[in-house]
């Protein structure tokens, strides 16, 4: 099956400096790419994908780049803020039903 | 806009004993989803149903079964907790033709 490395555990960043998260897969087959965030004691909350057939996607302060050649996606999150601070979890799909397969997480930690 | 609701919210249970969680969504979403969390490590599917009385399994079923009664709830049953287990157990749904998922609060499960 799909399997999905997550490759920073944890990342420090300053407040206002930019955070990038990496994530790579091996299934080619996988064509959906999102990424949830999880606050402290809390669920996961989805806060942006991106699909096969485009390699950028941007909402507000983050971008998601995809690289299918090397089978590797990143989110990069510009302008950090405190509150961005979290678990970030990347995760890819294959199938019709959503089975989305995730990385291990990344505890990002924003320093005022 | 709608909300998962998970119950319980712990669970403790005792080695060998059958234990049930329970996911209720008022989306009205087509599809739902058990994962597990365990500490510093992704979520790993468990099952999931693309409607009422479906049930699909994924990499994690083994020493689970799931049922699911109507639309609306998806429960999960864990068929004999194994001692010293500790993990969390997310709900998820979707809407068919849409790809993100909604997670509920989760349950935390002890096993003494």
């Amino acid at each position: 099956g799909e399997k999905v490395e997550q490759h920073e555990s944890t990342l420090s960043v300053r407040e206002g400096d930019s955070a990038v998260i990496n994530c790579t897969y091996t299934d080619t087959a996988s064509s959906y790419f999102p990424w949830y965030k999880q606050e402290a004691g809390k669920s996961l909350h989805f806060v942006i994908d991106i699909r096969s057939n485009v390699d950028r996607k941007q909402s507000q302060r983050l971008i998601v780049l995809l690289d299918k050649k090397a089978k590797r996606f990143s989110l990069h999150i510009t302008a950090t803020q405190p509150e961005d601070s979290a678990i970030y979890f990347c995760a890819a799909d294959m199938s019709n039903y959503n089975v989305l397969y995730f990385g291990s997480g990344t505890k990002l930690t924003v320093e005022p | 806009g709608g909300i998962i609701t998970q119950t319980p919210k712990f669970l403790i249970g005792q080695e060998g004993q059958k234990l049930t969680l329970k996911c209720q969504q008022n989306f009205n979403h087509d599809t739902m989803y058990w994962y597990r969390q365990d500490s510093g490590k992704g979520l790993r599917l468990i099952y999931y149903s693309i409607t009422e009385n479906d049930l699909q399994k994924g990499d994690l079923s083994e020493g689970y079964d799931a049922s699911r009664e109507k639309k609306s709830s998806f429960s999960l049953t864990v068929t004999s907790a194994q001692k010293n287990e500790m993990a969390v157990f997310l709900c998820a749904s979707r809407e068919t033709g849409v790809d993100t998922q909604y997670f509920g609060p989760g349950t935390r499960l002890l096993v003494l």
